[in-house]
């Protein structure tokens, strides 16, 4: 069974300040990792994916992926309310996606 | 920018009955998804299909289902015979190249079973 782990929260931070947000995976074969928002009712929303060990920066997100301790975590500098969301972490193994159950996210005005 | 679309937004059946869901995937993609998220749970990955056939389903995709890209733009999602535990949010997908790359969803159709 293929799992992915997230801390289904509620994370709360105050605006401006620094979100961050960890999932882990059990598969080693995964290959390219996700992470997707999710407003209440609506669908998932890409965020960034990374491919590759290290860190990847678009914007105020970076994603942040170690393949030996089956890691991937993602931070949300700057933090803003409209941050606020379900923030799904996805790794494909290569054949199909895998979801965790989310992160809630609160950012406080 | 293009974007999956789906229809209907909502649809509502009673149980035992067959219903079909629309997806229009991005023109130039290649893999087509469905997955469903029953309320308060996970994105469940029901199955993927690129060239005209299947090509990973989950062990939630039985019998009871099939898809279908009946024309050059649509791919379907057909439940024959509806059960209360069907009820969920079906999100539609598309992506470009490959199944390890990144998909685009479509807004979803809520189905609910009654």
């Amino acid at each position: 069974q293929k799992e992915v782990e997230q801390n289904s929260g509620p994370l709360s931070v105050p605006e401006g300040a620094i979100a961050s947000l960890n999932c882990t995976y059990s598969d080693r074969g995964s290959q390219s990792f996700f992470w997707y928002r999710q407003y209440s009712g609506k669908s998932p929303e890409l965020i960034m994916f990374i491919y590759s060990n290290g860190d990847k920066e678009d914007g105020r997100f970076t994603a942040q992926l170690n393949k030996a301790s089956q890691y991937v975590s993602l931070l949300i500098r700057d933090s803003q309310p409209s941050d606020s969301a379900t923030y799904l972490c996805a790794v494909n193994p290569g054949n199909q996606f895998y979801f965790g159950t989310g992160t809630s996210l609160t950012v406080i005005p | 920018e293009p974007e999956v679309t789906q229809t209907p937004s909502h649809q509502v059946t009673q149980m035992g009955q067959e219903v079909i869901l629309r997806c229009v995937p991005i023109s130039n993609h290649l893999y087509f998804y469905w997955y469903r998220q029953i309320l308060g749970q996970k994105v469940e990955f029901l199955v993927s299909f690129y060239n005209n056939e299947i090509s990973e389903k989950s062990e939630i995709f039985d019998d009871q289902f099939s898809v279908e890209r009946p024309d050059g733009s649509n791919f379907t999602l057909k439940i024959r015979s509806t059960k209360l535990e069907d009820s969920a949010m079906y999100f539609c997908a598309s992506s470009e190249v490959a199944t390890t790359d990144t998909q685009y969803f479509g807004p979803g159709t809520r189905l609910t079973v009654l």
